[in-house]
């Protein structure tokens, strides 16, 4: 298994509190992503990094902000979490970010808000 | 907007039977198709994966077929068993676009014995 960590795995929170998912990764891997699962949609890329402190914003990326200040480090932050935002969040990581380099998934973040 | 287009969205074969999902890209841009397969609880995994210069790439029981006329691609698993009941996504990626895939809505497969 790629050496990928999410904090917290399960967490429930309140409407209108902010909330930060950490990923950690072992794998000095460049490339960075964080997805959300949602049934019927599939995963969809809320942000990626490409490089210490360079992020840019994917298709779902509304309510949601992220930071990488080390290499193996890329936090998600929901600035203050909605019903919608209830979704199960996979970060993944890639070698050089070339689609012929495989994309490892962590074992995902179980978020409900209520 | 759906990019990648993925069909059934559930699907249930008899043990030793043929499993076989569909998905149907717009953008012909896309060079790098993947599969990936998740089990319950677990993050999804790569499970093949080919580009656009070969119309088929065979793993084991796992087959991609890939039409770019028709701007579609399959998979097919022969001799489907209980151990492969799980949620299968297809996904596109451009090369040189950082690696980005877009998934397909993800079919989930029951392989009965």
């Amino acid at each position: 298994d790629a050496g990928i960590t999410q904090s917290p795995r399960h967490k429930v929170t309140e409407t209108g509190t902010p909330v930060t998912l950490r990923c950690h990764q072992t794998e000095n891997h460049r490339y960075m992503y964080w997805y959300r699962q949602d049934p019927g949609h599939g995963l969809r890329l809320i942000h990626y990094s490409y490089g210490v402190k360079d992020t840019d914003k994917g298709e779902v990326s509304d309510g949601y902000s992220v930071s990488r200040s080390k290499t193996e480090d890329f936090l998600l932050t929901l600035e203050s979490a909605t019903s919608s935002q209830t979704s199960v969040y996979f970060c993944a990581i890639s070698g050089t970010g070339s689609s012929g380099n495989t994309i490892y998934f962590g074992e995902g973040s179980w978020l409900t808000v209520v | 907007q759906q990019q990648v287009k993925q069909s059934p969205q559930s699907l249930i074969v008899q043990k030793g039977g043929i499993s076989i999902i569909n998905c149907a890209y717009e953008n012909t841009a896309f060079d790098y198709f993947p599969w990936y397969q998740q089990f319950p609880g677990k993050g999804p995994a790569l499970l093949i994966a080919i580009r656009p210069d070969v119309s088929e790439k065979k793993e084991g029981r796992f087959t991609i077929s890939f039409n770019k006329s028709a701007k579609q691609f399959s998979l097919h698993i022969m001799d489907s068993q209980p151990g492969d009941s799980a949620t299968y996504f297809c996904a596109a990626s451009i090369i040189s676009n950082t690696g980005k895939l877009i998934f397909g809505q993800g079919t989930t497969l029951q392989v009965k014995p």
